[in-house]
């Protein structure tokens, strides 16, 4: 089955450590995005890459980095700079944009807290 | 800048009709999606429209006007099954989605 995987659900971290979070998509895209959820707030677009070895920064990309090196591959770093990680982790992929309806499928998530 | 407005939390009854406005104000549009997500799961997509009208699919309908920058979720015979969270999010000219904050919708018996 086609899909998006997040590993793991729940991640426990302590403050100053940096954390990786992982995403695979066997959906063939070529777009994938990170986002960041917090109660009561819309989506929050972290990074993303339209292609293999390209990415750019979204909106709140301060203090995460992330890598393109398979298409298949999208892993996030959350990085000791970032002031305040504890959230929902959500990865996405679709179609390159403008190509139609364009939805985002995402994976499970991964909710970070940093104690 | 960008918005996106929704309200917060909505309530109705097992069976029932409801509807959930989306107000958008973007730097250009390619289109308003709708997305369900249950508490702790992720948001699974519902309805896509970027023409002007309605567009119908199951207990689900969307509509869109785009002079109006303005859309609605309807949801009839609403189940149980429907508590969640309903998101609106307009793509921009750039096609990058703006979110809103998300409609908990509560079902009561």
């Amino acid at each position: 089955d086609g899909g998006i995987t997040q590993s793991p659900k729940y991640l426990f971290r302590k403050e100053g450590q940096n954390v990786t979070l992982s995403c695979e998509q066997n959906l063939n895209h070529d777009a994938m995005y990170w986002y960041r959820q917090d109660p009561g707030q819309g989506l929050r677009l972290i990074y993303y890459s339209q292609i293999v070895n390209d990415f750019q920064k979204g909106d709140i990309a301060e203090g995460y980095s992330v890598s393109r090196e398979k298409k298949e591959s999208f892993p996030l770093t959350v990085t000791s700079a970032q002031k305040n990680p504890t959230a929902f982790y959500l990865c996405a992929s679709s179609t390159p944009p403008g190509q139609g309806r364009d939805e985002q499928f995402f994976g499970p998530g991964t909710r970070l807290t940093v104690l | 800048g960008q918005n996106i407005d929704q309200p917060t939390e909505m309530t109705a009854t097992e069976g029932a009709i409801v509807q959930i406005n989306c107000t958008y104000q973007t730097s250009g549009f390619n289109g308003l999606f709708w997305y369900q997500q249950h508490a702790g799961e992720a948001p699974t997509f519902l309805s896509y429209n970027v023409l002007d009208g309605l567009e119908e699919k199951g207990r689900f309908s969307s509509f869109l006007s785009r002079s109006k920058g303005y859309s609605y979720l309807l949801l009839k015979e609403l189940q149980m099954k429907d508590s969640a969270s309903y998101l609106c999010a307009a793509m921009d000219s750039n096609y990058q989605l703006i979110w809103g904050a998300g409609t908990k919708l509560i079902i009561k018996p």
